[in-house]
């Protein structure tokens, strides 16, 4: 059973930019939530994606936006980099009926210089 | 507005003693609660559960209590072993329209010592 996975592990961009971070959902999951952990605080939900569609966000503005793929991988998109999107994106899976414990994937940290 | 608190940053437990983690959290609607561990340059690896209608669940060397009245859990691990420390991070779900949101304390760093 092959794990949830996240790409790349490092990035660094300036102010401004823009950036898109992958995630590969745990065999099987249809469900795929992303959170922003800054240093020092635990992880914050972003989104949530369920079959393709976003069925639930937290408190981030419209410049985080994201997608997610018939085969339930996903993308997270940043537009307009600031400062203080700099912290460790992580990408979790899960099955949308069932168990409620979450698969994450390592992360990937995002510097924003 | 923290809804899961975690008020202890970090605890050091000498091996083969108890470690006890405590977990506050504020919303009545939360029906799902849950422990994570984290190691460095790792994503949280899911621990123990507990669902609102139980007060207790025990998988091995992990306890989970839940208080409902006081809003409170707590992980019992016992005995402790030196590869226990990590970040533990307690987490509580609930139905916010439709969907299933996680909500995340800030974490205790565990330590623990042979």
């Amino acid at each position: 059973e092959t794990g949830v996975t996240q790409s790349p592990t490092h990035l660094i961009k300036t102010r401004g930019q823009q950036v898109t971070l992958r995630c590969s959902s745990q065999s099987g999951h249809n469900t795929v939530s992303w959170y922003q952990q800054a240093l020092g605080q635990g992880p914050q939900f972003i989104f949530q994606y369920y079959r393709e569609e976003e069925n639930g966000r937290g408190n981030f503005p419209p410049r985080f936006s994201g997608l997610q793929f018939p085969n339930y991988s996903s993308e997270l998109n940043v537009n307009a980099l600031e400062l203080d999107d700099s912290a460790l994106y992580l990408c979790a899976s899960s099955l949308a009926s069932g168990r409620k414990e979450q698969y994450f994937g390592p992360g990937t940290r995002l510097t924003v210089t | 507005d923290q809804q899961v608190k975690q008020n202890s940053p970090s605890l050091s437990v000498q091996e083969g003693r108890i470690s006890i983690l405590n977990c506050d959290y504020t919303n009545s609607m939360f029906d799902y609660f849950l422990w994570y561990k984290k190691y460095p340059a790792e994503g949280p690896t899911f621990l123990i559960s507990i669902s609102s209608i139980k007060d207790k669940n025990e998988d091995g060397r992990f306890t989970v209590f839940l208080n409902k009245s006081a809003k409170h859990l707590s992980l019992h691990i016992v005995p402790s072993q030196p590869g226990d420390s990590a970040v533990y991070f307690c987490a509580a779900s609930g139905d916010s329209g439709g969907y299933q949101k996680v909500t995340f304390g800030t974490g205790t760093k565990l330590q623990v010592i042979p």
